[in-house]
């Protein structure tokens, strides 16, 4: 899997929009970009993915750079709940098995 | 209505002992997965099974033994246990292989070797 890099941390105010950053510099073609968060003490949780177009769901977007080497992805509102680990896994389609591979992550403090 | 559930939710136990966790998921997924969570917080795939068949075996000690009855469960079995395997293991399961296809996790057991 190529690799993704993000920052450690970040905060943000509680109902205040938050963009976590991704960047993934050594991106292929084939590559899908996901999201996945993990609240404390749960299992990781599947956020957001796409591949060259923007994409928005309940959870989140998430914003693709034109030449596809970061994305963004977008919490409208911040709440409590989403204080978590958010992670950015890139997915090789031309690779057999859907393993995904975790990075180490942001840690994102909501601030009531 | 969980999606996957593990059991147990915490497993204490000594040095070379031999335990079991168990896994199921009732999305009517055909794939399933293990993960590991080390005391770094990394998590990282284990193994991966599709309609019940060992697809991926990512560098785990034989110890360490899945098995697959039907295509709603995988357990894992480790014997031997180690002061290593001190970790969270995480079930998950996704519709098939497609790499498009999100994986939903269960909430992990954590297991303690004393």
């Amino acid at each position: 899997d190529a690799k993704t890099t993000q920052p450690n941390s970040m905060e943000s105010n509680e109902e205040e929009p938050v963009h976590l950053p991704c960047n993934h510099s050594t991106i292929s073609g084939t590559d899908y970009i996901h999201w996945y968060r993990q609240l404390p003490s749960q299992g990781p949780e599947y956020v957001i993915h796409g591949l060259t177009s923007n994409v928005n769901n309940r959870m989140a977007s998430l914003a693709i750079a034109e030449d596809r080497k970061s994305s963004t992805l977008i919490l409208h509102r911040a709440t409590l709940r989403d204080a978590a680990v958010y992670y950015c896994i890139l997915r090789d389609v031309s690779l057999g098995a859907n393993n995904l591979f975790f990075g180490t992550g942001t840690r994102l403090t909501v601030i009531p | 209505d969980t999606a996957v559930s593990q059991t147990p939710k915490y497993l204490v136990t000594q040095m070379g002992n031999d335990k079991s966790i168990k896994c199921e998921q009732n999305l009517g997924h055909d794939t399933m997965y293990w993960y590991k969570q080390d005391s770094k917080k990394f998590l990282k795939i284990m193994f991966s099974y599709n309609n019940k068949e060992l697809i991926i075996n990512e560098t785990v000690p034989n110890r360490f033994s899945p098995k697959s009855p039907d295509k709603a469960h995988l357990n894992l079995h480790i014997n031997s246990l180690e002061l290593g395997d001190s970790a969270v293991y995480f079930c998950a399961s996704s519709p098939g292989q497609r790499l498009n296809q999100p994986q939903h996790f269960g909430d992990g057991t954590r297991l303690s070797i004393l």
